[in-house]
């Protein structure tokens, strides 16, 4: 079965500061993986997707993640964060089968912006 | 605006009955999903639906029922067997049929039993 790791259930980060959010597969398919994220009491939204077309991914909000086949990783960034980027953000991987398409989350980072 | 609506958003239940949470979508979605989500824990999937008359068990089935008579709605019953019903539910679909197809979300329902 296919899983994620997200490293970190709390970061925090001072306003204009590089933002990191840890995120590690385990997949023995080449892999569907997804950020999203939410603000509080809120449904999800999707932050960008890895097809596997191109290993660096730009998404909304100006975050992007790389992903790393050799390190099993899909690491979320953003250059300078901003107080509106706090929420909660969760990595996902893809999982299909005949029964349809699975997303299995990790746990979640909730990312705090200090002013 | 085409999306996804589950009402109601907040609902309390007293232990012993069953309750039903309303999602509709408008997005024409084959695939809606429906996942618990408790603090520290991430999603977990219930339920999940590739095509109308038809869904599978999650991974958490246990004290739930769901139903997909028509396309557009997917509606998850929180039965008296659930031994912790209290969390936040959400609801999703996806055009479904593909791998790594995006999955949209509701709202969110937010259920305390008292």
């Amino acid at each position: 079965a296919q899983s994620v790791t997200q490293l970190g259930s709390h970061v925090s980060v001072s306003e204009g500061a590089l933002v990191l959010l840890r995120c590690n597969y385990s997949s023995s398919v080449p892999p569907y993986l997804f950020w999203y994220v939410q603000y509080p009491n809120q449904g999800l939204q999707l932050l960008l997707k890895y097809t596997s077309a191109a290993t660096l991914v730009k998404g909304i909000n100006g975050f992007e993640a790389e992903f790393k086949k050799s390190e099993t990783s899909f690491h979320l960034t953003k250059p300078s964060a901003h107080m509106s980027d706090a929420a909660e953000y969760f990595c996902a991987v893809s999982e299909w089968k005949s029964s349809g398409d699975k997303l299995t989350f990790g746990t979640g980072t909730r990312l705090a912006v200090r002013p | 605006d085409g999306g996804i609506t589950q009402s109601p958003k907040y609902l309390f239940r007293k232990e012993g009955q069953n309750v039903t949470l309303s999602c509709e979508q408008n997005l024409n979605h084959d695939a809606m999903y429906w996942y618990r989500q408790d603090p520290g824990q991430g999603l977990r999937l219930i339920y999940y639906s590739q095509i109308v008359n038809d869904f599978q068990k999650g991974d958490i089935a246990e004290g739930y029922s769901v139903s997909r008579e028509k396309k557009e709605s997917f509606p998850l019953t929180v039965t008296s067997a659930q031994k912790n019903p209290t969390a936040f539910y959400l609801c999703a679909s996806s055009i479904g049929g593909l791998a790594g197809v995006e999955q949209f979300f509701g709202p969110g329902t937010r259920l305390t039993v008292l």
